[in-house]
């Protein structure tokens, strides 16, 4: 079964940088658009970042273009997220999610990772 | 940057009961809308895209409807793990989601 399993959170403070992994499975990763999604501690979900499946397509939301950078490792089966000049208002759970419908929504979501910034 | 407004921001029913939750969007996204569950502690999962149809799994007691820019998910009778947050979602350049709909036991 897709499996999607995200690593790397934790506590970090501000201005620093931070890379979450997201380890991919039971499914063909090298065909599927990849994206980030958080949540956010007493607010809504938030679309981050998507990468195709070639690694080209690459689009971010303006609350993070310029400081995070979406990749991926095909032969590994791996995206990532680097994070840098993190804020504390990026404080959340940050979410590794499969494309579906080509890029129109999202089929399967990791169990998140928690990425807390703060001094 | 088409916004989503949810509404209401709580509901609370009983089990048995049927649920409607809306979702407006500033513009029209003709059809291309889309609902999630989150239960607590738990990952978001799609119930509905394209405005009406089922994601694989789902229960027939979820349903979408609407177009352009009013869209509602009906949940026709509520068993005790459809309490949760529901949200819903556009993609017409930028995905965006909406700011959630409580559903809660009474």
């Amino acid at each position: 079964q897709v499996q999607l399993v995200e690593s790397g959170g934790g506590v970090v403070q501000p201005g620093r940088s931070l890379r979450l992994s997201c380890a991919a499975s039971g499914f063909t990763f090298s065909v599927y658009g990849m994206h980030w999604v958080r949540l956010a501690p007493g607010k809504g979900l938030e679309w981050l970042a998507v990468l195709g499946h070639d690694g080209g397509s690459e689009k971010y939301a303006d609350s993070v273009k310029g400081r995070f950078s979406i990749s991926r490792d095909n032969s590994k089966n791996t995206l990532y997220l680097e994070m840098n000049s993190l804020r504390v208002e990026d404080t959340a759970v940050y979410y590794c999610v499969r494309d579906f419908r080509v890029g129109r929504y999202f089929d399967f979501w990791g169990q998140g990772t928690l990425v807390t910034v703060s001094s | 940057e088409i916004v989503l407004t949810q509404s209401p921001a709580t509901l609370s029913l009983s089990p048995g009961e049927r649920a409607t939750l809306s979702c407006r969007a500033s513009q029209s996204v003709s059809n291309y809308l889309a609902w999630y569950q989150q239960r607590p502690g738990q990952a978001p999962r799609l119930l509905i895209y394209d405005a009406s149809n089922r994601a694989t799994g789902i229960p027939a007691r979820f349903s979408g409807s609407g177009s352009g820019t009013d869209f509602t998910l009906t949940i026709s009778s509520l068993e005790p793990e459809d309490f949760a947050v529901y949200y819903c979602q556009q993609s017409s350049n930028r995905p965006f989601f909406g700011q959630g709909t409580r559903l809660e036991i009474k």
